[in-house]
């Protein structure tokens, strides 16, 4: 019964392509995010949807687009993937916006 | 005004010690400060939390230290043990608010036998 769960795990694709992360959460929250991790650890938000309404949307490439089809998931999806857009992606969940988030195990992005 | 500040970068204690990780920030509007563990391959994970209403809170042997009038604070980890060996994050937000929680830059903390 995970909390927060992301598919898929490890992602390793070409410069070019187009793909997609999915997130769900059953903790009955009413607000998700993404965050994109880099190799230096750095946690930097990219976006924040409180009731499949966006709430935060950060200095982003417009080649990420996030959905959320309902309050449970809220999935990324990359166009023209970027030797840059390697990282951990993590999704995370709260009760409130910006109140205790709970994060998701990461995928891991290699962009060759 | 948004950073939070946090040191040090990484840390390396011995078993049984006390690790003491710092944090500064500048928006006197924020209320909620978080403290997050990550371990090598997963998420982070919330370890303990305090509001500007108290000075300290412990849960066993972890310690946020509040200090508003400085506006830092600090997380003590007591009998470090090599199992705490994670890359800790602060972070601080305003509640209800929907801004975002602004993390610190981490540190990654080894503790060895």
């Amino acid at each position: 019964d995970t909390a927060v769960s992301q598919t898929p795990k490890y992602l390793v694709t070409q410069m070019g392509n187009d793909k997609s992360i999915k997130c769900e959460q059953n903790l009955g929250h009413d607000t998700m995010y993404w965050y994109k991790q880099d190799s230096k650890k750095f946690l930097k938000i990219m976006f924040s949807y409180n009731n499949k309404e966006l709430i935060i949307n950060e200095t982003v490439p417009n080649r990420f687009s996030p959905k959320s089809p309902d309050k449970a998931h809220l999935n990324l999806h990359i166009n023209s993937l970027e030797l840059g857009d390697s990282a951990v992606y993590f999704c995370a969940s709260s009760q409130e916006p910006s109140y205790e988030q709970y994060f998701g195990p990461g995928t891991r992005l290699t962009v060759t | 005004q948004q950073q939070v500040k946090q040191s040090p970068q990484s840390l390396i204690v011995q078993k049984g010690g006390i690790s003491i990780i710092n944090c500064a920030y500048e928006n006197t509007a924020f209320d909620y400060f978080p403290w997050y563990q990550q371990f090598p391959g997963k998420g982070p994970a919330l370890l303990i939390a305090i509001r500007p209403d108290v000075s300290e809170k412990k849960e066993g042997r972890f310690t946020i230290s509040f200090n508003k009038s400085a506006k830092q604070f600090s997380l003590h980890i007591m009998d470090s043990q090599p199992g705490d060996s994670a890359t800790y994050f602060c972070a601080a937000s305003v509640v209800h608010n929907t801004d975002k929680l602004i993390f610190g830059t981490g540190t990654r903390l080894q503790v060895f036998p």
